[in-house]
């Protein structure tokens, strides 16, 4: 059965800081990985798909890459500000290589920047 | 980019009473739709998949007579939590998939 979990749990940094949010699942044969971003209270907004066969995703300050043999997943997020404060979640498949839409969850790195 | 819809966004209701989630795909057609459930502190876990036209397939250990669900159209998926308690506050996301998942903007119940 698939496990995603994600280290460290909360993290505060002061503004400007680049920091590494890390991700690890138990079945290497995922179909993709995908990093979420939550606020609280709110629902998801999908920050990076990284497919199988991609070893890492850019979009602006983030970068996400793949390990798929080692089983991790790691989100870069370089020159962090305030408003990237929310909780950061990976998830994969939750039937491996297939790609049916049902995810598992890691629980999440909840993130604070400090101006 | 595609947008899922959800509504309420936030219930209050009384123990016992009967509760409607909805969760609509607005610009695309979506044949499954999924249900999650978020515990406080803690990560989305997942209830059912909705299946249009079908009964939905519900995980292991999620109650199909607590939480019934329809998918009558290609848009449109429920979630009716039938009698709530208090142990059934939580807050519910329901997502959509068009090439990448999208997510509702949840619905918090809080059941007193």
């Amino acid at each position: 059965k698939q496990e995603v979990t994600q280290i460290p749990a909360a993290l505060s940094v002061p503004e400007g800081e680049n920091l590494v949010l890390n991700c690890s699942f138990t079945d290497s044969a995922i179909y993709n990985l995908q990093w979420f971003r939550q606020d609280p209270g709110k629902g998801l907004t999908s920050l990076l798909l990284i497919q199988s066969s991609q070893r890492e995703q850019t979009s602006g300050r983030l970068n996400a890459s793949l390990d798929k043999s080692s089983g991790r997943s790691t989100l870069y997020i370089a020159a962090s500000q305030p408003g990237d404060s929310a909780t950061y979640l990976c998830a994969v498949p939750a039937e491996g290589s297939s790609n049916t839409g049902k995810l598992i969850f890691g629980q999440g790195t909840t993130l604070q920047v400090k101006p | 980019g595609a947008v899922v819809s959800q509504h309420p966004s936030r219930v209050i209701c009384k123990s016992g009473t009967s509760v409607k989630i909805e969760c609509r795909s607005l610009d695309f057609q979506a044949t499954t739709m999924f249900w999650y459930r978020q515990f406080p502190k803690q990560s989305l876990m997942l209830m059912a998949t909705s299946n249009e036209g079908s009964k939905a397939t519900y995980e292991q250990g999620v109650e199909k007579d607590k939480f019934l669900i329809n998918h009558a159209s290609l848009t449109l998926s429920t979630l009716t939590v039938t009698s709530a308690h208090p142990e059934d506050s939580s807050f519910y996301i329901c997502s959509a998939r068009k090439n990448i998942q999208y997510f509702g903007a949840g619905t918090r119940l809080s059941v007193l």
